[in-house]
């Protein structure tokens, strides 16, 4: 499969755990970016990276929430002590470079569903 | 900061008829990308069709055509002969050409009725 990988699909976590969420992006893809959908809404950026940099973090709460690219590896949306608030999904997209064959789309993984007790 | 409404938070058509889905945005930008994105129950974000600003030229994707009306900052969906495979959640998502960020509306839930 080639398209963008997100696990776990489901995670279930009880209020004040950790939750973890891994995205490798597309093959060639350089660009992440993580968006969250609480129920019965839209899509909300959160955060843009490209490999070991944040790019863009004016969606991510200031608190509690952090994101990483790093050089090797998938990119990770970690959300520390978490509140019931905290469950929705969240999705990973990935694009290429600006420059070459960028037609402005964004590619979207499957999501990950945090449920949080 | 671009802003993106749909103002149809539902909407419901019969099968095998036509529906337009409504979508405006707010930029001071001159080139940009417009898409629709599809996501229905498994919850699956699918690109439906995509615009650059720069061509004046509506996009279509078989029975999906848009209307863009640039000046009017219009961006409307048509989905012909409306199958129940369209039923769906639809947004309008706006994109800079030079930015980064993907800004979505709020969505608008299409259900066909057979």
């Amino acid at each position: 499969n080639a398209g963008v990988m997100q696990n776990p699909r489901h995670l279930v976590r009880r209020r004040g755990q950790e939750a973890r969420l891994r995205c490798s992006p597309m093959k060639g893809h350089s660009h992440v970016y993580w968006y969250r959908q609480l129920p019965e809404e839209g899509l909300k950026f959160m955060v843009y990276l490209q490999k070991e940099n944040i790019i863009d973090e004016s969606g991510m709460p200031k608190e509690r929430f952090s994101a990483e690219f790093p050089k090797e590896g998938p990119s990770i949306l970690r959300i520390q002590q978490v509140v019931r608030g905290d469950s929705a999904a969240y999705f990973c997209a990935s694009s290429p470079p600006m420059a070459g064959q960028n037609t402005g789309e964004l590619f979207f993984g499957e999501g990950s569903r945090l449920t949080v007790l | 900061a671009q802003t993106v409404t749909q103002s149809q938070p539902e909407m419901s058509v019969q099968e095998a008829e036509t529906v337009t889905l409504s979508c405006t945005y707010d930029t001071s930008e001159n080139n940009y990308y417009l898409f629709w994105y599809k996501q229905p129950p498994s919850r699956q974000m699918i690109l439906v069709i995509r615009q650059e600003a720069y061509k004046q030229q509506n996009a279509t994707e078989n029975r999906f055509s848009v209307n863009f009306q640039k000046a009017a900052k219009s961006f409307s969906l048509k989905i012909s002969d409306s199958q129940l495979g369209d039923t769906a959640m639809y947004f309008c998502a706006f994109r800079e050409t030079s930015g980064s960020r993907l800004t979505f509306g709020e969505g608008t839930q299409l259900t066909v009725n057979p």
